[in-house]
């Protein structure tokens, strides 16, 4: 079974700096990725995803992430941060034959100090 | 405006007694899902269903029940078999090859 890997729980940057958020996966074979973000007491939005194309995604909200199969990471960036970004933000993986049946990551939380 | 409507927002329940926790989606979609959201666990997968009067289990099933009678709405039922039913819960939706679309969550608390 997949599993994912989210390096760190909390993350603190300062409003203008690089956000960088880490994600592994466990498959010999790629599969489906995505970033979602939560906020306080909110359900989950799709930030964006990998489905095989190309390996730089861009999302919402200046978001990106690259997929890199060498080193089972899809890790997600931003290059400057906005206090609005604070939020909790989750990587997911799929198999390609089970679509929607996602494995969460423990997710990581994004604190913005001015 | 098409969505996933979770309702009701906070439950409290005493424990014991089962409990149900509604999601009716207007997206048209095929596929309904119920994820379970602890602190530093991330989401995990109780149930699924991909069509009509048909459902499977997901990794945590177990305490858990749920029925797909309408394309719309896909009911979950945490009953007092499941040993730590206080959590969020999060209803999603998709249709094949797109992403997931959630619902805000009911949050259940059992005291």
């Amino acid at each position: 079974a997949q599993s994912v890997t989210q390096l760190g729980s909390h993350v603190s940057v300062s409003e203008g700096a690089l956000v960088l958020l880490r994600c592994n996966y466990s498959s010999s074979v790629p599969p489906y990725l995505f970033w979602y973000v939560q906020y306080p007491n909110q359900g989950l939005q799709l930030l964006l995803k990998y489905t095989s194309a190309a390996t730089l995604v861009k999302g919402i909200n200046g978001f990106e992430a690259e997929f890199k199969k060498s080193e089972t990471s899809f890790h997600l960036t931003k290059p400057s941060a906005h206090m609005s970004d604070a939020a909790e933000y989750f990587c997911a993986v799929s198999d390609r034959d089970s679509w929607g049946k996602l494995q969460f990551g423990a997710g990581t939380q994004v604190v913005v100090t001015p | 405006d098409g969505g996933i409507t979770q309702s009701p927002k906070y439950l409290f329940r005493k424990e014991g007694q089962n409990v149900t926790l509604s999601c009716e989606q207007n997206l048209n979609h095929d596929a309904m899902y119920w994820y379970r959201q602890d602190p530093g666990q991330g989401l995990r997968l109780i149930y699924y269903s991909q069509i009509v009067n048909d459902f499977q289990k997901g990794d945590i099933a177990e305490g858990y029940s749920v029925s797909r009678e309408k394309k719309e709405s896909f009911p979950l039922t945490v009953t007092s078999a499941q040993k730590n039913p206080t959590a969020f819960y999060l209803c999603a939706s998709s249709v094949r090859g797109s992403p997931l679309h959630f619902g805000n969550g009911t949050r259940l608390t059992v005291t």
